[in-house]
């Protein structure tokens, strides 16, 4: 592995169905992030990580969440996914927690909910 | 509100120069970075400004007036490989990114 990896590539979806995101890192970076990018607005933060066993809600946390049990693995859980979040769902990672730092993404998982 | 204003999309010729304007209404400033995002990829930084004034990473620029609220980033000798959306995404006085909608790109023979 080599930088942060996402998984599935993409999903399509039934409404009501449960669903997680996977994603993993291996630079050790302390903070995690994921957003949601959806054609003609900018990304937005569902959730975040400053360091592991610690998370928080970003600008659009409704219906989904997500846990950090070890450094690398930050998934994101759909619990009963509406056809509004289909998306495009990048993960994020960066050395410290204060959004000052680079961040380094993911390849991003195209989520379609029908 | 928040608000980071960019044009959502300009064209430009091989080889020339361009200018891709970001100007921006938040509450508090701790910095602006630009990303770029080619289709169907992750974002991947460019630059970092807190301070005003211009800081130039060989072809690409990046500029900072905090008074005005406004950056842009300057794209010289262009290639097509620089065809992309450029993302200007301002850190607010909370620390929280506020992202643009990005500007797209394209870039002409």
């Amino acid at each position: 592995i080599a930088g942060i990896t996402q998984a599935p590539t993409s999903q399509i979806l039934a409404a009501g169905r449960r669903m997680t995101l996977r994603c993993t890192q291996d630079m050790r970076h302390n903070a995690m992030y994921w957003y949601r990018q959806d054609l003609g607005l900018g990304l937005r933060l569902i959730h975040y990580s400053n360091t592991a066993g610690t998370t928080g809600k970003g600008e659009v946390p409704d219906g989904y969440s997500v846990s950090r049990a070890n450094t690398d693995d930050f998934p994101l859980t759909l619990a009963s996914a509406v056809p509004s979040q289909t998306s495009v769902y990048f993960c994020a990672s960066s050395v410290e927690g204060d959004f000052g730092n680079e961040q380094f993404f993911g390849p991003g998982t195209r989520l379609t909910v029908l | 509100g928040q608000n980071i204003d960019q044009p959502t999309e300009m064209t430009a010729t091989e080889g020339a120069i361009v200018q891709i304007n970001c100007t921006y209404q938040t509450s508090g400033f701790n910095g602006l970075f630009w990303y770029q995002q080619h289709a169907g990829e992750a974002p991947t930084f460019l630059s970092y400004n807190v301070l005003d004034g211009l800081e130039e990473k060989g072809r690409f620029s990046s500029f900072l007036s905090r008074s005005k609220g406004y950056s842009y980033l300057l794209l010289k000798e262009l290639q097509m490989k620089d065809s992309a959306s450029y993302l200007c995404a301002v850190l607010d006085s909370n620390y929280q990114l506020i992202w643009g909608a990005g500007t797209k790109l394209i870039i002409k023979p």
